[in-house]
């Protein structure tokens, strides 16, 4: 069974702090993605980043960086220089990687307020 | 619109009433999902649609709970005799076939059952 685990529920920080949002997930599987998504007060989900687990390279948006490792099967989230509008709840989740149907389990979501 | 659009935004029913909550996915996405956000809780999977028909219904916490997907395309969640239970965030997602990590959510519907 999968299960993806966000172990912060709610993290507050003071704008253009840095933080870092953390995942840990569970599975049997040897290949499988990796997600994040942002749920800004609006509502509506955005996809952020998807992973492949074949590829351990971090990766660097713009003030968003994803740290992936696998030894520890962990896949955190960074957001550097935090701005208010980066206050959202942020889901990391987990699928399969195969082919037709892939279920994709959520974690509870960490709850970002980023202060003025 | 190109989005994953939901109606109606908010709905508000009494106990033991019925409700219908429509989803229109992106055009072409074949797969389609419904999704329960409870208040403070991360996201509960409800069905998932391959065109019409519904290979995982698994997530359906209930015989009150029931979807269709007609024309491969607007999908209906109904929920008879709702429960205060039932409040919640309804949330539909789409997606290309095969493709079903990369989720695209529409803005949800909130209901809430008094």
């Amino acid at each position: 069974a999968q299960k993806v685990t966000q172990a912060q529920t709610e993290i507050s920080v003071v704008e253009k702090e840095d933080v870092t949002l953390d995942c840990v997930y569970e599975t049997r599987d040897t290949t499988y993605y990796l997600f994040w998504y942002k749920q800004p007060p609006s509502g509506e989900l955005v996809f952020l980043i998807r992973r492949n687990s074949f590829d351990e390279q971090n990766e660097i948006s713009g003030r968003y960086s994803w740290n992936f490792q696998k030894s520890t099967s962990s896949f955190n989230f960074t957001i550097t220089a935090s701005q208010v509008v980066d206050s959202a709840v942020y889901f990391c989740a987990l699928s399969e990687a195969r082919r037709g149907y892939q279920k994709v389990t959520f974690g509870i979501g960490t709850k970002l307020q980023v202060i003025p | 619109g190109a989005g994953v659009s939901q109606s109606p935004s908010n709905k508000v029913t009494e106990k033991g009433k019925d409700v219908e909550l429509r989803c229109d996915p992106i055009s072409g996405h074949t797969a389609l999902y419904w999704y329960r956000q409870s208040l403070g809780q991360g996201l509960e999977f409800l069905i998932y649609f391959q065109g019409n028909s519904a290979p995982d219904k698994s997530g359906l916490p209930s015989d009150r709970f029931s979807a269709e997907r007609t024309g491969g395309s607007v999908s209906t969640l109904t929920i008879q005799r709702t429960q205060q239970e039932d409040s919640a965030v309804y949330l539909c997602a789409s997606s290309l076939e095969g493709q079903s990590g990369w989720q695209y959510f529409g803005p949800g519907t909130r209901l809430t059952v008094t």
